[in-house]
């Protein structure tokens, strides 16, 4: 039972253009959402989260979407940059509900970014 | 400040063994998680520790058990290794059971032949 899905196993973009990276779940009680970010021999590092009662989020080159309705994510980066080439994974949490919870994270199978220079 | 802390990097096991892997926490957190990840997939979560008791688990068999140490520190323990058991194994901490983001370590390569 997957419930956070990332369809996309990887994205090619040159740089300097948008990165969309793309995520889906299933389970309405998740009402926190993460984005981290893993490169190669290292542990994944948080990168930007959204709250379910904010539909877009913010920090600089990164910008988080959120649609509630469609139970949908995604993270835009703009302008992708060389740096940016690393496995993105989406994670959702919840406060309690439907098997979720805070300190419990669900992860999405990850994308793999490619930024050419 | 010190993140969190992994040992050993990698590791190399035969089926039927068991293995310790430790982790320490960053400074201040008092609440570590245990994460699987298997090739090509992301991290599952194994079970998480607070105040030295397990606070939530998830879909692992009992073969998985851990500690967590007054410091905060913690070991996942798990015995009769199968080849399935192959993954990184990630340890995260954070400050507090409700925190909502977690700082991951480097992960332990577990290989069992």
């Amino acid at each position: 039972d997957q419930q956070v899905k990332q369809n996309s196993p990887s994205l090619s973009v040159q740089e300097g253009r948008i990165s969309i990276l793309n995520c889906d779940y299933t389970n309405s009680m998740f009402d926190y959402f993460l984005w981290y970010k893993k490169y190669p021999a290292e542990g994944p590092t948080f990168l930007i989260s959204i709250s379910s009662i904010k539909d877009k989020n913010e920090d600089g080159r990164f910008t988080v979407f959120l649609n509630k309705s469609a139970k949908h994510l995604s993270l835009h980066i703009v302008p992708s940059q060389p740096g940016d080439s690393a496995v993105y994974f989406c994670a959702a949490s919840g406060a309690g509900a439907g098997g979720t919870s805070y300190g419990k994270l669900t992860f999405g199978q990850g994308t793999i970014l490619t930024v050419h220079p | 400040e010190t993140g969190v802390t992994q040992s050993p990097t990698h590791l190399i096991k035969t089926r039927g063994q068991q293995v310790t892997l430790r982790c320490s926490s960053q400074s201040g957190h008092n609440t570590v998680s245990w994460y699987q990840q298997a090739l090509g997939q992301g991290p599952q979560f194994i079970f998480q520790y607070y105040r030295e008791e397990e606070n939530g688990r998830g879909n692992f068999p009992p073969r998985f058990s851990g500690l967590q140490f007054p410091n905060y520190s913690s070991e996942l323990n798990v015995n009769a290794l199968e080849l399935d058991d192959s993954a990184l194994y990630l340890c995260a901490s954070s400050p507090g059971t409700g925190f909502k983001k977690l700082f991951f370590g480097s992960g332990t390569q577990l290989s069992v032949l």
